[in-house]
């Protein structure tokens, strides 16, 4: 089945510096990659997605890349502001069932 | 339009009894899911129903049982509830076609 790895688990940038999170994933089927952020004590809520016939998607201050031939895909936040603490967590979900599974999650502190 | 919640909001259940959580979403979607979160684990999903009357094991299904006797209501069930299964509790719909996952609130249990 699918495994999604998510690196790294920590992540501290300075506001307005740029913040990347990396995330592989195993099924070659995989063809959506969702990305949610959860404030603490909040439900995950979908910030951007990606399809597998698209390498790019950006929206104001993210994007996301896909990679399909390494399996890798990555959320890049550029001049991250201080809303934007919280964990970030991807997935991956393939067109054979409704499975979305996700990766371990990143938590990004933002550094005044 | 009340989206997707759960009940309880949180739980002390003794270990040994059995628990159901519950969850109903309002948004006609076909696909349910359920996922534990635990500290550094992220979201792992634990069964999920592409439309009413199917089910399916997701990454950790040991200990739980679900049932999708509708479109709207998908309860989680512990028969015999052990400390491991102490954890955040998260619902989740989606409509097929669009992918998007939306969460509950989450109900926290803790087993003792």
């Amino acid at each position: 089945g699918e495994n999604v790895e998510q690196h790294p688990s920590t992540l501290s940038v300075q506001e307005g510096d740029s913040a990347v999170i990396k995330c592989t994933y195993s099924d070659s089927a995989s063809n959506y990659f969702p990305w949610y952020k959860q404030e603490l004590g909040k439900r995950p809520q979908l910030i951007i997605d990606i399809r597998s016939n698209v390498g790019e998607k950006k929206d104001q201050r993210i994007a996301v890349t896909l990679n399909k031939t390494a399996k890798h895909f990555s959320l890049h936040i550029t001049e991250t502001q201080p809303e934007d603490p919280a964990v970030y967590l991807c997935a991956a979900k393939a067109n054979r069932d409704d499975k979305i599974i996700f990766g371990k999650g990143t938590r990004l502190h933002i550094l005044p | 339009t009340a989206g997707i919640t759960q009940a309880p909001t949180s739980q002390i259940l003794a270990a040994g009894r059995s628990m159901t959580l519950r969850c109903t979403q309002d948004m006609r979607h076909n696909a349910m899911y359920w996922y534990r979160q635990d500290l550094g684990l992220g979201l792992r999903l634990i069964h999920y129903s592409n439309t009413a009357g199917t089910t399916g094991k997701g990454e950790v299904p040991d200990g739980y049982s679900v049932s999708r006797a509708n479109t709207d209501d998908f309860p989680l069930t512990l028969a015999s509830a052990v400390p491991s299964q102490t954890s955040v509790y998260f619902c989740a719909s989606s409509d097929n076609g669009g992918n998007e996952q939306f969460f509950g609130p989450g109900t926290r249990l803790t087993v003792l």
